[in-house]
């Protein structure tokens, strides 16, 4: 079946400028996950959707982030006033719940440039 | 807080011989493990997991864990090692406190020649 989905796959702005990053999880699954792969900082969690409840924001690095997800499927992960320490590659991942055994199934990720 | 330390930055292997990716935890609960592989430009794909039960976890592509509790480590390991096995490896932890993230090591660059 069709694994996570992310667009676009790079993405290139302006210092400054807002960007929108989509995630489309596996069909089915109910917790999305949002995490940043950078040089400087490895692997991060940046926030988490279960169901209907209240996200888990406590990995959002500053109120420049934000993230929803609609009906409970796709989600954005938007970042305003974009700055050059922003760079990094944004992965998405979903699992059918959110329990500790579940894995976690990652998308292609999504390569964002500041200029 | 649960941390992840891969000692490695870097493994080198000769293809067919046996390869071992260092994994080593600190968790205050028990740990669910996991190893995940990443190819150039490619997402994270998932290899193998030590939810409870036997030591030896068997997963993808011929790769196998070992948990063990006492000395709070989770080696990756390939008993013949495939050119196509060069990629970054991460090991990752969750624990069983209500934390819903993965926690990641920094990786480890495995690189097999031929």
């Amino acid at each position: 079946g069709a694994g996570v989905s992310q667009s676009p796959s790079n993405k290139v702005t302006e210092k400054g400028k807002d960007v929108e990053l989509r995630c489309d999880p596996i069909s089915g699954h109910t917790a999305l996950y949002w995490y940043r792969q950078s040089l400087g900082q490895g692997l991060e969690f940046l926030i988490y959707f279960q169901g209907n409840s209240a996200p888990d924001k406590s990995g959002l690095p500053s109120d420049r982030f934000s993230a929803e997800r609609t009906g409970g499927s796709v989600s954005t992960l938007t970042i305003q006033r974009t700055q050059q320490e922003d760079s990094a590659v944004y992965l998405c991942a979903s699992s059918p719940w959110a329990g500790l055994e579940e894995t976690q199934y990652f998308g292609p990720g999504t390569r964002l440039l500041v200029l | 807080a649960q941390s992840v330390a891969q000692p490695e930055d870097q493994v080198n292997v000769a293809e067919g011989n046996p390869l071992t990716v260092k994994c080593t935890y600190s968790v205050s609960g028990n740990p669910y493990l996991f190893w995940y592989v990443q190819y150039p430009n490619r997402g994270l794909q998932f290899l193998l997991k030590y939810i409870t039960g036997d030591n030896l976890v068997k997963g993808s592509y011929g790769f196998e864990a070992e948990f063990n509790k006492s000395q709070t480590s989770f080696h990756l390991k390939k008993p013949s090692a495939l050119v196509s096995d060069s990629a970054l490896y991460f090991c990752a932890v969750r624990v069983s406190t209500g934390f819903q993230k993965l926690v990641f090591g920094t990786g480890t660059r495995l690189l097999v020649s031929p």
